[in-house]
């Protein structure tokens, strides 16, 4: 049902390195989030973003940036990965108004 | 952005009713009231959403007294495969900045 893809699906690089999670919707929604979960807790939102040229921080405090130059795209960029940074990032999209959220199969990212 | 509280767990058995209540005291007027279902490793997946009364789908009824200021999402018959974690929602569908943000959510668990 959800045309909403990550990639990659795991990831396990070095500290220090510079990383970019891809994130891309193809049913024309202009708003678009990313959340951060660690295993059994909660969904903590850290970007946001309500069309193009538009993005925000979330909730949590992240060391990450986001872009959005198109509307079906929103990387997320860690520029130094740190183990603090191990987690699981979830991408999502919405349509208009209160619609459901639409979320892709995340990317699991472990930094040593 | 109207808070939520829901218990933190439950547990029930295969082929019981299953019941879960959501707390929002300060829902707003034109708020909308959003149940996802998570499973492991897994993004979350829409259930239901209602505004008042009762709202009822292959998977679901939620149930919203007239004070809306709580809600109750049944499941009907659960079965093992209905383990997971379960967020209520609150926003408002209208508003093209209302960013969604997750609770503790409530950890479901059917044993057989």
């Amino acid at each position: 049902e959800a045309d909403i893809y990550q990639t990659p699906r795991y990831l396990v690089i070095g500290t220090g390195k510079k990383i970019t999670l891809e994130c891309s919707q193809t049913m024309g929604h202009d708003k678009m989030y990313w959340y951060q979960q660690d295993p059994g807790m909660e969904l903590h939102l850290i970007h946001y973003s309500y069309g193009v040229n538009s993005t925000e921080k979330g909730d949590l405090s992240s060391e990450s940036t986001v872009s959005r130059i198109r509307t079906e795209h929103f990387p997320l960029t860690l520029e130094s990965a740190r183990p603090s940074h191990t987690s699981q990032y979830l991408c999502a999209s919405q349509g208009n108004g209160y619609e459901k959220l639409f979320f892709g199969s995340g990317t699991q990212l472990s930094v040593l | 952005l109207a808070k939520t509280t829901q218990p933190i767990s439950m547990d029930s058995y295969e082929g019981q009713e299953v019941n879960i209540t959501c707390s929002h005291n300060n829902i707003a007027t034109n708020d909308y009231i959003t149940w996802y279902q998570q499973f492991p490793s897994q993004g979350p997946r829409f259930i239901i959403q209602g505004y008042k009364t009762k709202v009822t789908n292959e998977v679901a009824s939620l149930f919203i007294p007239a004070d809306r200021k709580s809600s109750t999402l049944s499941l009907p018959r659960v079965s093992l495969s209905d383990t997971a974690v379960y967020y209520c929602l609150v926003g408002d569908p209208y508003s093209s900045a209302s960013k969604i943000i997750f609770g503790s959510g409530t950890r479901l668990s059917i044993r057989p």
